[in-house]
């Protein structure tokens, strides 16, 4: 089967740096998406990993190991705004065709 | 540029109706996605077409479910009969060709809350 592990839950205070964990188990991988939702809004995509290492924008960086089947997102100077749910996804399939998103981590970024 | 629009925001039906979802992508778009996500769960995926055939469909849940885009520009779905279990939100996301090599940045639509009592 296919499937994407994510914590449920993540706290942390303004200004700090908080990472995101995503591990995959797929048919056929082609690369890690990350993805931000605020409640009742629309994901919004925030990055994409194809090989192996880290991936640097703004804030945000997401990296991938496809050996260890493992990805992580990482927040740095976390804002208020910030608190939402994130979505890894795996673009999977035997040609890249579909995409299965993990669970969600909610972040809770407090004062 | 507008983004990705879906028709209705909001549907309440009763189990054994009939309902039609609709989504238009980014004008240009090629790829067309559509998921589903209920009581907060992951975001399913359901089906993926490029232009106007069918890439992958193996996320439908079963043969109640009916996506098209003819012409390859706006999409539907259509559930009948719906279910209890078909209540959730519908998302629709769009992304460019293969070739523009942009096409892992999925824009997602605001969603269709689908309500089946």
């Amino acid at each position: 089967g296919q499937s994407l592990e994510q914590p449920s839950e993540v706290t942390a205070v303004e200004g700090a740096i908080v990472q995101i964990n995503c591990t995959y188990q797929t048919s056929g991988f082609y690369g890690l998406s990350w993805y931000q939702q605020h409640d009742g809004g629309a994901p919004t995509f925030l990055s994409y990993n194809a090989l192996d290492g880290l991936e640097e924008t703004g804030r945000f960086s997401s990296f991938l190991s496809r050996s260890d089947s493992y990805g992580y997102l990482l927040l740095q100077e976390l804002q208020m705004k910030d608190s939402a749910s994130y979505f890894c996804a795996v673009r999977g399939g035997n040609y890249g065709q579909n995409f299965v998103f993990g669970p969600g981590t909610r972040l809770s970024v407090l004062p | 540029e507008a983004g990705v629009t879906q028709f209705p925001s909001h549907s309440v039906i009763e189990k054994g109706q009939t309902v039609t979802l609709r989504c238009d992508p980014i004008s240009g778009h090629d790829n067309l996605y559509w998921y589903r996500r209920v009581m907060g769960k992951e975001i399913k995926f359901l089906l993926h077409f490029v232009k106007e055939s069918k890439q992958d469909e193996s996320g439908m849940p079963n043969n109640r479910f009916l996506a098209e885009r003819t012409g390859g520009t706006y999409s539907t779905l259509k559930v009948q009969p719906a279910e209890l279990e078909d209540s959730g939100v519908y998302f629709c996301a769009s992304s460019q060709d293969f070739a523009s090599g942009l096409h892992n940045e999925q824009f997602f639509g605001p969603g269709t809350r689908l309500t089946v009592l």
